[in-house]
């Protein structure tokens, strides 16, 4: 029972390099999404997808993309890194908007 | 615009002591979900209950409690005879302009 994987689980990046994020859901749900937690800020949205080739901007979708190319597949991009980015990033996905949300074990990536 | 307020950044108790988690939200919908998720120190995100605002029976679950109250727009978490194990962060969440809006947390720490 893998639920929603994330990888990589740790990362370390330089300013301006780029990187992707991957998460795989098995649960077959609709919805996927990106946060990330910063300390004292609880999860903030950052984009999110209610079905295989569409996205939408969360509440902090700024300096990230994404794409859902596959239903079971989500993937976040940092074109150019930057400090202010260094975050936790968790992936969630859920069958509908409403429904529970599934998370993965989170990324903890920071930028210098 | 829906929100999430959880007042208590930080509680501490003795184990065996109970303890009461606040949540306090803001919601235009007529109906609408609330949630309770766990993060202990691993760093995962626990589901714990999702509430239907048109139930407004008390939950319980175990050593576990749920208060729901409409009037107040208030969804508080008790814990009674709380233990080491309970020592997390816990956010209260609920569907709003973005698919859910979470509080900031409340982070417990049982002392033994």
């Amino acid at each position: 029972n893998a639920g929603v994987t994330q990888t990589p689980k740790f990362r370390v990046l330089k300013t301006g390099q780029s990187m992707t994020l991957l998460c795989a859901q098995d649960m077959n749900h609709e919805y996927m999404y990106w946060y990330r937690q910063d300390p004292g800020m609880g999860l903030r949205l950052i984009h999110y997808s209610v079905g295989e080739g569409t996205t939408a901007k969360g509440e902090v979708p700024d300096g990230y993309n994404v794409s859902r190319l596959k239903k079971q597949n989500f993937l976040l991009g940092l074109e150019s890194a930057a400090p202010s980015q260094t975050s936790v990033y968790f992936c969630a996905s859920s069958y509908v908007r409403s429904s529970i949300q599934y998370f993965g074990a989170g990324t903890r990536l920071s930028v210098l | 615009a829906q929100k999430v307020t959880q007042a208590q950044t930080e509680i501490s108790v003795v184990e065996k002591e109970d303890v009461t988690l606040d949540c306090v939200y803001e919601t235009r919908d007529t109906t609408y979900y609330l949630f309770w998720y766990k993060q202990p120190p691993s760093g995962e995100l626990v589901f714990l209950i999702r509430r239907n605002s048109f139930d407004e029976q008390n939950e319980i679950s175990g050593r576990y409690s749920w208060n729901f109250q409409k009037s107040t727009s208030s969804f508080n978490f008790t814990i009674t005879a709380s233990q080491v194990v309970d020592s997390a962060v816990y956010f209260c969440a609920l569907p709003g302009n973005t698919p859910l809006v979470f509080g900031k947390g409340t982070r417990l720490s049982v002392i033994a």
